[in-house]
């Protein structure tokens, strides 16, 4: 597949466990972007990867909440001891180049549908 | 940082109708402009975008965007709305900065 693949499609777990999302990027793709869509507050920036580096987390809710890359390809989102309000949709989303740049659009998986009883 | 208002988070037309979703921006700076379209239990699509080549942008589907400067406004408009139409629609400034912040998101009902 070319697009954005993010798994799983849909995770239900207890409150407190930790949950790990996958992220697998287009090819190439050296931006990486994980987001947050709760319903009815839009998209919630959570953290920026340019190659394996991540020079903005600001975005990330709490120290619960981490995230990696490795080899500039696969990202990780962690988040540990979950609580139910960290219930969302999970967006990863890549681009050819740095926002920065401007010109290139994002690419966006289907999301993780995580749920938290 | 650059930031976007889409008024309406919620847009109903009738099928045929004349949609428009509205976009203003706030920055001394024109930036990139982007509008992204969401279909329900997808991630969001690239409908069009503005990159200063022309004001007047045409997209994916039949939609299509003028960037005012004057009016710091990027509206999304489209003559006919289709049933398909259905979705939520994003507004995000790129450029200049390394995250996005989207717009709040409009919902297009699309009545028959």
């Amino acid at each position: 597949g070319a697009g954005v693949s993010q798994s799983p499609s849909n995770k239900v777990t207890e409150k407190g466990k930790d949950v790990e999302l996958r992220c697998d990027p287009i090819s190439g793709h050296t931006a990486l972007y994980w987001y947050r869509q709760s319903l009815g507050q839009g998209l919630e920036f959570l953290i920026y990867f340019q190659g394996n580096s991540a020079p903005d987390k600001s975005g990330l809710p709490s120290d619960r909440f981490s995230a990696e890359r490795t080899g500039g390809s696969v990202s990780t989102l962690t988040i540990q001891r979950t609580q139910q309000e960290d219930s969302a949709v999970y967006l990863c989303a890549s681009s050819l180049a740095p926002l920065r740049a401007g010109s290139q659009p994002q690419h966006f998986g289907d999301g993780t549908r995580l749920s938290i009883l | 940082a650059q930031s976007v208002t889409q008024l309406g988070s919620h847009v109903s037309v009738s099928e045929g109708a004349l949609v428009l979703l509205r976009c203003n921006y706030s920055s001394s700076v024109p930036p990139y402009l982007f509008w992204y379209v969401q279909y329900p239990n997808q991630g969001l699509q690239l409908l069009l975008k503005y990159t200063s080549a022309a004001t007047l942008v045409k997209g994916i589907n039949g939609f299509e965007a003028e960037f005012k400067k004057s009016e710091t406004s990027f509206h999304l408009t489209k003559p006919s709305a289709h049933m398909s139409d259905a979705a939520e629609y994003f507004c995000a400034p790129h450029g200049g900065y390394q995250k996005v912040t989207f717009g709040i998101g409009t919902k297009l009902q699309v009545i028959p």
